[in-house]
């Protein structure tokens, strides 16, 4: 069975760095893109950032372009996304996403989520 | 940048057809998907590549894009179709993935 596991979340200060880790089972990460998104409480769905599948091209939102980073650990079938430079609007729920792949090809399509890790930034 | 625009609220009775509403320019031209995230869950990809269904979702759930406006249309609503519903594109642009604000779905 394919899932998503994230973890790593909690209570950070503001200026803080936290790293969410995100665990594949049922297939191989690598073969696939993979992405955050983030939703803050009661609010909408927010696309933060993709890692393709050949392990360094990536793309940001502009709200985290400079203050997050995108990587995998293939040996671990895992995704990371390290946060620095926390601010209060940071906080939400964070959810780890598989891309629809294809014949070879990926798309900007969420086939599987995890269940999220929760970010609260605040002094 | 690009812009969905969803009205916050839906409502309709069971048994009968909800229609939501996903706005953007020219989104005709873009491959529109949907999901749908129940409370306190991870969201759900329902419809994709505009009109087609992943595995397990129900025929009830279909979707349609022309012009400036995508549409999910889930016919005979159930109770368990209670639910906040994204539309999302890819905007070649950017390369920025974009969420519509959601709208939430009452079932009467």
């Amino acid at each position: 069975e394919v899932s998503l596991v994230e973890s790593g979340g909690g209570l950070i200060q503001p200026g803080g760095s936290l790293r969410l880790s995100c665990v594949a089972s049922g297939f191989t990460s690598t073969n696939y893109w993979m992405h955050w998104v983030r939703q803050a409480p009661g609010e909408g769905l927010v696309w933060v950032s993709r890692i393709q599948n050949d392990g360094y091209t990536t793309g940001y939102a502009d709200s985290v372009r400079g203050r997050f980073t995108i990587s995998r650990d293939s040996a671990r079938n895992t995704l990371h996304l390290q946060m620095s430079g926390l601010r209060a609007e940071d906080t939400a729920v964070y959810y780890c996403a598989r891309s629809y792949c294809s014949g070879g090809s990926c798309y900007h399509t969420f086939d599987t989520w995890g269940q999220g890790t929760p970010v609260t930034v605040s002094s | 940048s690009y812009v969905l625009t969803q009205p916050p609220s839906v409502s309709v009775a069971p048994g009968q057809t909800a229609r939501i509403p996903c706005g953007g320019d020219n989104i005709g031209n873009k491959n529109v998907h949907w999901y749908q995230q129940k409370s306190g869950q991870a969201p759900l990809l329902v419809v994709y590549d505009d009109s087609d269904r992943p595995s397990g979702i129900p025929e009830r759930f279909s979707g349609s894009n022309s012009g400036n406006t995508a549409t999910l249309t889930i016919s005979r609503v159930e109770a368990g179709d209670e639910a906040d519903y994204y539309c999302q594109v890819w905007d070649f642009n950017t390369d920025h993935v974009v969420f519509g604000g959601g709208t939430e779905l009452t079932v009467l």
